[in-house]
């Protein structure tokens, strides 16, 4: 089985400030680790994803993640905060074992951005 | 652009009242999922179609159907909605094979269907 916990559900920064959303992971099997972004009342959209290639992850809008398989880990972090990353984030990871190559989303964190 | 769009996005029933999500892609992939997600919860897999063969979930409830009649489109029909039933309907769409490093596919998704049940 694979499951993710995102820890705080709420998290709120001020503009500029860095942005770190946590996300621990299980998973029998070396995982796929994907964050996905969800503004209002929109669908999910990729941020990023890890794939056993390199543990530091770049992904769109300046957002980075690192896989760190000792911490069961893969945290999501930005070096400064914008007003537009507010949104609802989620954490999600799959693998190729099995039924397992599905999607299974973490309760996701809502990010705050202060002016 | 290719795209997932879901219909209605907005859709108000009452209680026990029939209802059909649709959801259509331009973007030829295989495999098409439905999604639930209710607030502050993470989304909840439904069923998802891998070209016509359809997977259900163990937990999903019967009151809860889908069709695909094609590869571009799928419907989520829900045959007696509760108040329960009221959530976010998300629909997805990945393309590549099941077995073979199919968990690093990535997931498009629409921008949702809001139900309400009255």
């Amino acid at each position: 089985a694979q499951s993710v916990t995102q820890l705080g559900s709420h998290v709120s920064v001020s503009e500029g400030a860095l942005v770190l959303l946590r996300c621990n992971y299980s998973s029998s099997v070396p995982p796929y680790l994907f964050w996905y972004v969800q503004y209002p009342n929109q669908g999910l959209q990729l941020l990023l994803k890890y794939t056993s290639a390199a543990t530091l992850v770049k992904g769109i809008n300046g957002f980075e993640a690192e896989f760190k398989k000792s911490e069961t880990s893969f945290h999501l972090t930005k070096p400064s905060a914008h007003m537009s990353d507010a949104a609802e984030y989620f954490c999600a990871v799959s693998n190729s074992g099995g039924s397992n190559y599905k999607l299974t989303f973490g309760k996701g964190t809502l990010l705050t951005v202060n002016p | 652009d290719a795209m997932v769009i879901q219909n209605p996005r907005y859709q108000v029933t009452q209680f026990g009242k029939p209802v059909t999500l649709s959801c259509s892609q331009t973007l030829n992939h295989n495999v098409m999922y439905w999604y639930q997600q209710k607030s502050s919860q993470a989304p909840k897999l439904l069923f998802h179609y891998y070209d016509k063969d359809f997977n259900n979930e163990a937990d999903t409830p019967d009151n809860f159907q889908s069709r695909r009649p094609n590869t571009s489109f799928c419907f989520l029909d829900i045959r007696s909605p509760g108040l329960g039933d009221a959530a976010m309907y998300l629909c997805a769409t990945s393309s590549g094979g099941r077995f073979v490093l199919s968990g690093a596919n990535v997931l498009t998704f629409g921008a949702g269907s809001r139900l309400t049940v009255l």
